[in-house]
């Protein structure tokens, strides 16, 4: 089945505990993104990939850092987590070709005390 | 930068027709997509302009206006599983995505 995956899917940490949320996609697309979401806000790019190697930073991507060392893998890192990224997060892929067709995940909750 | 707005809530009734606007801001994009989101699920996508005109995918069709910055995503024969927020997305290629805020539709029996 085609799908997103990312884990965990819901997560409580404290202030400054480095935390990575997994994404990993079988679809073999080349471009993946990271979302948050706030209630109020929509969906907010935080870095997008547009291939293994290539990053690039979104709209709010203080506080987070990424790596894409395998195309079906777009890992997102919390060094040091505060309070203000409590919120929900979203992994997409586009499907080659389909510019503005996004794929998502289920999404990350995560809780930072 | 870009930005997007759209009505915060929608109320329709069942079986009626419903049309969510959606205007932006850009210097420069290559379509606009629209997704939907049931509470506590992730956003599915719906349907994508590239070009002026409409697009009809099933119930749903969506339309866009280059020239007028605008767009909007119909839907007809409205079911009570459409409840849910609809939003709106530019598509800067490749790069940046901006959603909109998002439209909570209702529908009422």
């Amino acid at each position: 089945e085609a799908q997103v995956t990312q884990n965990p899917r819901y997560l409580i940490t404290v202030t400054g505990k480095k935390l990575t949320v997994t994404c990993s996609q079988n679809m073999n697309h080349e471009y993946m993104s990271w979302y948050r979401q706030d209630p109020g806000l929509g969906l907010r790019q935080i870095y997008y990939s547009m291939n293994v190697e290539v990053t690039d930073k979104g709209d709010v991507p203080e506080g987070y850092k990424v790596s894409r060392k395998e195309k079906r893998n777009f890992p997102l890192i919390l060094e040091s987590p505060s309070p203000n990224q409590t919120s929900l997060y979203f992994c997409a892929s586009i499907r080659t070709g389909a510019v503005g067709e996004q794929y998502f995940g289920p999404g990350t909750r995560l809780t930072v005390t | 930068g870009q930005s997007l707005e759209q009505p915060s809530e929608v109320t329709a009734v069942e079986g009626a027709i419903v049309q969510i606007n959606c205007t932006y801001q850009t210097s420069g994009f290559y379509g606009l997509s629209w997704y939907q989101q049931h509470d506590g699920g992730a956003p599915t996508f719906l349907s994508y302009n590239a070009l002026d005109g409409l697009e009809e995918t099933g119930r749903f069709s969506s339309f866009l206006s280059r020239s007028d910055s605008y767009g909007y995503l119909l839907l007809q024969e409205l079911q009570m599983k459409d409840s849910a927020s609809y939003f709106c997305a530019l598509s800067g290629g490749y790069q940046k995505v901006t959603f909109g805020t998002g439209t909570k539709l209702q529908v009422i029996p």
